[in-house]
This record gives C-alpha cells, sequence and structure tokens, in this order.
C-alpha cells in the first residue's frame, strides 16, 4: 500500500522567511496530493492541492511542486506570519480519495 | 450553512462501556470517511463508506464498528471501550468528482477511556 514520507518533523522560521515542506510517496498509482493544516485543537483545514498531469500549482503565498518520477512533493510558504504556525500534513492518493495517506505531519512556529 | 458536524466534543467514560460517536454531514457528500488521530499526530484512516450500505475497513485496524443507513450519517461505535481507545476520532466527507475532491473535516471527537 501506499507510504507517505514527511520532513522535518518540526520547522521554526522568522516571520518573512521562506518555509519548506517536503513528501515523498511510494504508490507510483497515486495522483492526487493535497495540503491540510491543522491548528492547535481545531480540524484539518484544505490549504492547497495538486494532481498529476500538473507540476506546480500556486495560491497567493503557498505553492505545491510534484515531481512523480521522483515521487515527491513539496509545500513552499513564502512571506510566512505567525498565523501560519500550525500543524501541516501531506498526503497522497488515488483520485477519488477512498485511501487518502497523510503524513506524519511538520509543525511550523513563526516567530515574530 | 453545509458542514460536518460530530458529537460529542470531549468524552470520558469508563472502560468496558459502548459508545457510539456521531457524525453528520449536511454537504450532500456520498463519501464518508473516519481518521484517528493523537494529537497533532498522523491521521490513519479506519473506515470509509461509498453511501449508504456501503462500509469498508481502513489501513489501521481497528475494533470500532461503523454503519450507513442514511447518506448524511455515519456514526463509530465501540462495543467496549479500553484505555488504548483513547485519541482523537476525525469524520470527514468528500465529493465524488472524478477528478478528485477534498476531504472536509468534523471537529472531531475527543475520548479518554479511563
Amino acid at each position: 500500500g501506499e507510504n507517505v514520507e514527511q520532513h522535518p518533523s518540526t520547522l521554526s522560521v522568522q516571520e518573512g522567511d521562506s518555509a519548506v515542506i517536503k513528501c515523498t510517496y511510494s504508490d507510483s498509482a497515486s495522483n492526487y496530493f493535497p495540503w491540510y493544516k491543522q491548528e492547535l485543537g481545531k480540524r484539518p483545514q484544505l490549504i492547497i492541492d495538486i494532481r498529476s498531469n500538473v507540476g506546480e500549482k500556486k495560491d497567493q503565498r503557498i505553492a505545491v511542486t510534484l515531481n512523480k518520477t521522483a515521487k515527491h512533493f513539496s509545500l513552499h510558504i513564502t512571506e510566512t506570519q505567525p498565523e501560519d504556525s500550525a500543524v501541516y500534513f501531506c498526503a497522497a492518493g488515488p483520485y477519488n480519495t477512498d485511501k487518502l495517506i497523510f503524513g506524519t505531519g511538520t509543525r511550523l512556529q513563526v516567530f515574530p | 450553512e453545509a458542514d460536518i458536524y460530530q458529537t460529542p466534543r470531549y468524552l470520558v467514560i469508563g472502560t468496558g462501556k459502548k459508545i457510539t460517536l456521531e457524525c453528520s454531514q449536511t454537504m450532500g457528500h456520498d463519501k464518508m470517511y473516519w481518521y484517528q488521530q493523537d494529537p497533532g499526530m498522523e491521521l490513519h484512516l479506519i473506515h470509509y463508506s461509498y453511501g449508504v450500505n456501503s462500509t469498508e475497513k481502513g489501513d489501521l485496524s481497528s475494533e470500532s464498528t461503523v454503519s450507513r443507513i442514511r447518506t448524511e450519517h455515519f456514526p463509530l461505535t465501540l462495543e467496549s471501550a479500553r484505555p488504548s481507545h483513547t485519541s482523537q476520532y476525525l469524520c470527514a466527507s468528500s465529493g465524488d468528482g472524478s477528478s478528485g475532491s477534498p476531504l472536509h473535516f468534523g471537529n472531531g471527537t475527543r475520548l479518554t477511556v479511563t
């Protein structure tokens, strides 16, 4: 089955710096890659997703890149703000998300 | 407002009790899921459903059971709770888009078994 590895487990940055979180997956059949943000005590919320027919997607300060050959994808946050502090989860799965497998999470802290 | 609702938000019970965690969604989604998550840790899929009368076990073995009698309702039951069941349980739903649709999560039930 699918296995998703996520690094780093914790990441501390200064406000205004960039943050990068990386994930690798094992199942070459996976073709949907969402990213979720979970603030303390709250539900995970989708922040961006990418499908296998696209190499990069951007939404304001957030971007995701996908390398299907190497089976890895990354989340990039630019101009970080304290409200970006949260745990971020990557996930991989087939189009219909029946078996969406999550990474182990990255705790991002943005210091003012 | 369309959303996914879980009750109770917190539950503390003794070993051996039977419990049911409720999950309802008003988003009109056919697919629903239960994930187990220790605080701040990864999410493990324990059950999912494609629609009414459809239930499947996820990748993480669980002693819980689920039912799907109505589209909007996907309760999870533990017949005899144990301390090892202490965790957060997140319910989610998704649409049927063939090009992939994201999961929408409920607020979760934090279960403590003493």
